[in-house]
């Protein structure tokens, strides 16, 4: 059974600095990796989708790296800022099926 | 365009009563997902249509749920007889329905049972 886990739970950095959520996941069949952000009351937003096949993707300040011999990914975010703040979740879409396995997330609040 | 869309975006309900959530994916794709969310939890699947196929109802939790969909249009999701512990957020989901595609969610329904 694939299990996601992400660390930390939760962190919090002042406005400028980069950091780096980390994302495993225990079988490594995995068709692909996805990165939300889900703000408070509201639904998920699709960040970065990384394909089984990829080792990274890029959207603007952010930054997915993906490692599937050792089970992880993570998700840098560069020069954060107080629009960051939301909770971050991992999920991958397993072979044998086409749902997706979520991690718990990682709750950021970036203080201006 | 537009996105994935859920109704009603809350849900009040007694203890007992039955409850309907539904859901309307982006237009052309064929992938229906539904997932819950209890408070401070994370996601966990529920239900999967792709096209014409058999469903993947794997994530039910219980009898009391289940989930119809009309062709690749609307989805609902019915909750039966509700307990105190179906309280959660549910989320819809669609996509393209191919194996590399990327997921698109609602805004969710948030159901409090009382």
């Amino acid at each position: 059974k694939q299990e996601v886990t992400q660390i930390p739970a939760a962190l919090s950095v002042p406005e400028g600095e980069n950091l780096v959520l980390n994302c495993s996941f225990t079988d490594s069949a995995i068709y692909n990796l996805q990165w939300f952000r889900q703000d408070p009351g509201k639904g998920l937003t699709s960040l970065l989708l990384i394909q089984s096949s990829q080792r990274e993707q890029t959207s603007g300040r952010l930054n997915a790296s993906l490692d599937k011999s050792s089970g992880r990914s993570t998700l840098y975010i560069a020069a954060s800022q107080p629009g960051d703040s939301a909770t971050y979740l991992c999920a991958v879409k397993v072979t044998s099926g086409s749902r997706l396995t979520f991690g718990e997330g990682t709750q950021l609040t970036v203080n201006p | 365009g537009a996105g994935v869309s859920q109704s009603p975006s809350n849900k009040v309900t007694e203890k007992g009563k039955d409850v309907e959530l539904r859901c309307d994916p982006i237009s052309g794709h064929t992938a229906l997902y539904w997932y819950r969310q209890r408070l401070g939890q994370g996601l966990e699947f529920l239900i999967y249509f792709q096209g014409n196929s058999a469903p993947d109802k794997s994530g039910l939790p219980s009898d009391r749920f289940s989930a119809e969909r009309t062709g690749e249009s609307v989805s609902t999701l019915t909750i039966q007889r509700t307990q105190q512990e179906d309280s959660a957020v549910y989320l819809c989901a669609s996509s393209l329905g191919l194996a590399f595609d990327e997921q698109y969610f609602g805004p969710g329904t948030r159901l409090t049972v009382t």
